[in-house]
């Protein structure tokens, strides 16, 4: 199966600072790579996605890579702020049918701090 | 829209006693829901995969039995955690596929006590 490993696992940043954090997968068949915000006690939200047939994708502050050959993807968010801060979750997803098609396997998890 | 709800968001029981966690889409049809399961601090490690009209698809080592996964319509998957124990207790999240992007979203969680 898929295995997704996310790094680091805490990252600490000055607010207006840059942050980046990075996700290896395992399987060439993942095709898609969402990238989930958690706040303590909530639920995971989707902030930004990206698919197999596309290098990059940019959101206002939000942009993440693809890098297919090394199978890793990263996230990368500018000009931090307070609210930025929450757990970061990247996610992997094969690509083909059956009964299972759809799951997420997740990463470990970011612990983003940006100081105020 | 995409909007997936979660009832109850916490549950507290004694040990022994069976709980049911329901998991609605509001405002669109999913044929495919999951249910994952969170301990503080860690990531969200998936449970099993609800398919509208057929039996789940469940991870390796979780407990078929146990945790009981109903999907009897396009918009509602049930998960029943049979005979509670503390070891039970963990944050349940469900989430639902939506199409056609494919994309997937999430119930607000339910916190379960088992005490």
């Amino acid at each position: 199966g898929e295995n997704v490993e996310q790094h680091p696992s805490t990252l600490s940043v000055q607010e207006g600072d840059s942050a980046v954090i990075k996700c290896t997968y395992s399987d060439s068949a993942s095709n898609y790579f969402p990238w989930y915000k958690q706040e303590l006690g909530k639920r995971p939200q989707l902030i930004i996605d990206i698919r197999s047939n596309v290098g990059e994708k940019k959101d206002q502050r939000i942009a993440v890579t693809l890098n297919k050959t090394a199978k890793h993807f990263s996230l990368h968010i500018t000009e931090t702020q307070p609210e930025d801060s929450a757990v970061y979750f990247c996610a992997a997803r094969l690509g083909g049918g059956g009964t299972s098609y759809g799951k997420l396997t997740f990463g470990q998890g970011t612990i983003l701090t940006v100081h105020p | 829209g995409a909007v997936v709800s979660q009832h109850p968001s916490w549950v507290i029981c004694k040990s022994g006693t069976s709980v049911k966690i329901e998991c609605r889409s509001l405002d669109f049809q999913a044929t495919t829901m999951f249910w994952y399961r969170q301990f503080p601090k860690q990531s969200l490690m998936l449970m099993a995969t609800s398919n509208e009209g057929s039996k789940a698809t469940y991870e390796q080592g979780v407990e078929k039995d146990k945790f009981l996964i109903n999907h009897a319509s396009l918009t509602l998957s049930t998960l029943t955690v049979t005979s509670a124990h503390p070891e039970d207790s963990s944050f349940y999240i469900c989430s639902a596929r939506v199409q056609p992007r494919d994309e997937q979203f999430f119930g607000p969680g339910t916190r379960l006590t088992v005490l």
